[in-house]
């Protein structure tokens, strides 16, 4: 099956830093996605990319299917940004996940 | 949000004992799956279906079972709990990758389970 890689594993930043969380997939994916999980446990959507580029707010995401791999951008961070980031590659039915970019933002 | 509900949403139980957790939903979506979320693994995959009473494994399947009934029910059984098996199980749901729909997966709220 497919491989997700993620890195970095641990990210602390500063209230207001920006910073780029990476997704490296093994093989060719039908779709591709960003996740939060909050502190609460809850898994939001962030973002369905399967190529090219989109923004909501301050998060902007890029995939480059042919290069296989796919990066989260946080701009202007805030403490509500702290959890973990997963990104999960689709294919054959069902997506494998990676194991996540646990962000800390500190005021 | 996707009409999706675990129940139960927090469990403690004894090894040897059967367990079920249910997943609801009102979307009418057609694939479900069940994953379980350990510290360090993040998230795998442990059973999914793709309609009614067609399910398949997925890569952390042994020690589980699921039944699929009707579209908007979705059950994991463990018939015979153990510690390793104490964890976080999220359900999710997608309508699959067809011409007019993504794949995109929406998550329920999670069932923590811990046995003892």
């Amino acid at each position: 099956g497919i491989q997700v890689e993620q890195s970095p594993p641990d990210l602390i930043l500063q209230e207001g830093a920006n910073s780029t969380l990476r997704c490296n997939f093994s093989d060719s994916v039908n779709n591709l996605q960003w996740f939060h999980q909050n502190p609460w446990g809850q898994l939001i959507n962030l973002f369905y990319i399967p190529s090219g580029t989109k923004q909501n707010g301050r998060l902007s995401a890029t995939t480059v299917a042919t290069e296989r791999y796919s990066l989260l951008y946080i701009s202007s961070s805030q403490t509500t940004d702290s959890g973990v980031y997963f990104c999960a590659a689709y294919n054959a039915g069902k997506s494998t996940f990676g194991d996540g970019t646990t962000l800390t933002v500190k005021p | 949000d996707a009409g999706i509900t675990q129940s139960p949403r927090h469990k403690v139980t004894e090894t040897g004992t059967p367990v079920t957790l249910r997943c609801h939903q009102t979307e009418n979506h057609r694939y479900m799956y069940w994953y379980r979320q350990d510290p360090g693994h993040g998230l795998r995959l442990i059973h999914y279906s793709y309609g009614v009473k067609d399910t398949d494994k997925g890569e952390v399947s042994d020690g589980y079972s699921v039944s699929r009934s009707k579209t908007e029910d979705f059950l994991l059984t463990l018939e015979s709990a153990t510690s390793s098996q104490t964890s976080v199980y999220f359900c999710a749901i997608s309508e699959g990758l067809t011409t007019h729909y993504t794949g995109e997966l929406f998550f329920g709220e999670g069932s923590r389970l811990t046995v003892l």
